[in-house]
């Protein structure tokens, strides 16, 4: 079966420091992926998305990711934190068809 | 922003009421979704439309129905609420394979 995970459930990371958010998929072949962040009581935002082409992929809040086809992963990275990107992050994936999967997400806390 | 809301935001309901959540899009996109977002499964889809009187079922779709009366609405009804229904309800937006975009949610409570 098609699925995403997201093995961390919680990090935190000092504000300043560098964030890396891990994220496998299993599909049969390379879907698309994106990653989404959803600030307390918000709808869910598109970051960044992969379809093809460049393995690093820049995205907005600068926000990065990074595909390994060899590793199933497509982790998000950004160098230098800041307060506001305290947030729940989902990573997401997409086969044929429409549908989306998403993994259970991981919390950010950020430390001042 | 895409232009998507949900209404209503909040509801608190009891068990066995009938209840019905709508998403209204301004972006004529083909495509709408509902997910509901759950702490630690991510957001799992329950319905989809893709197109006016097209729909089809997702992964969590018992309990629930759906209707696509017009491209910018898309309804989701729960005919008989349980506390198991009780979630963060989303609805989703897309043309095509490209990504979705979301609204803003809906919270709803079954006692």
């Amino acid at each position: 079966a098609q699925s995403v995970t997201q093995p961390d459930i919680h990090i935190t990371v000092s504000e300043g420091a560098s964030l890396e958010l891990r994220c496998n998929y299993s599909y049969g072949a390379t879907p698309y992926l994106f990653w989404y962040v959803q600030s307390p009581g918000q709808g869910l935002q598109l970051l960044l998305k992969y379809f093809s082409g460049d393995t690093l992929v820049q995205g907005i809040k600068g926000f990065e990711a990074e595909f390994k086809r060899s590793q199933s992963s497509f982790n998000l990275r950004k160098p230098s934190v800041h307060w506001s990107d305290a947030a729940e992050y989902f990573c997401a994936a997409k086969a044929a068809g429409n549908k989306l999967t998403f993994g259970g997400g991981t919390r950010v806390l950020v430390k001042p | 922003d895409a232009g998507i809301t949900q209404s209503p935001r909040h509801k608190v309901t009891e068990t066995g009421t009938p209840v019905t959540l709508r998403c209204h899009q301004t972006e004529n996109h083909r495509y709408m979704y509902w997910y509901r977002q759950d702490p630690g499964h991510g957001l799992r889809l329950i319905h989809y439309s893709y197109g006016v009187k097209d729909t089809d079922k997702g992964e969590v779709s018992d309990g629930y129905s759906v209707s696509r009366s017009k491209t910018e609405d898309f309804l989701l009804t729960l005919e008989s609420a349980t506390s198991s229904q009780t979630s963060v309800y989303f609805c989703a937006i897309s043309e095509g394979p490209n990504e979705q975009f979301f609204g803003p949610g809906t919270r709803l409570t079954v006692l």
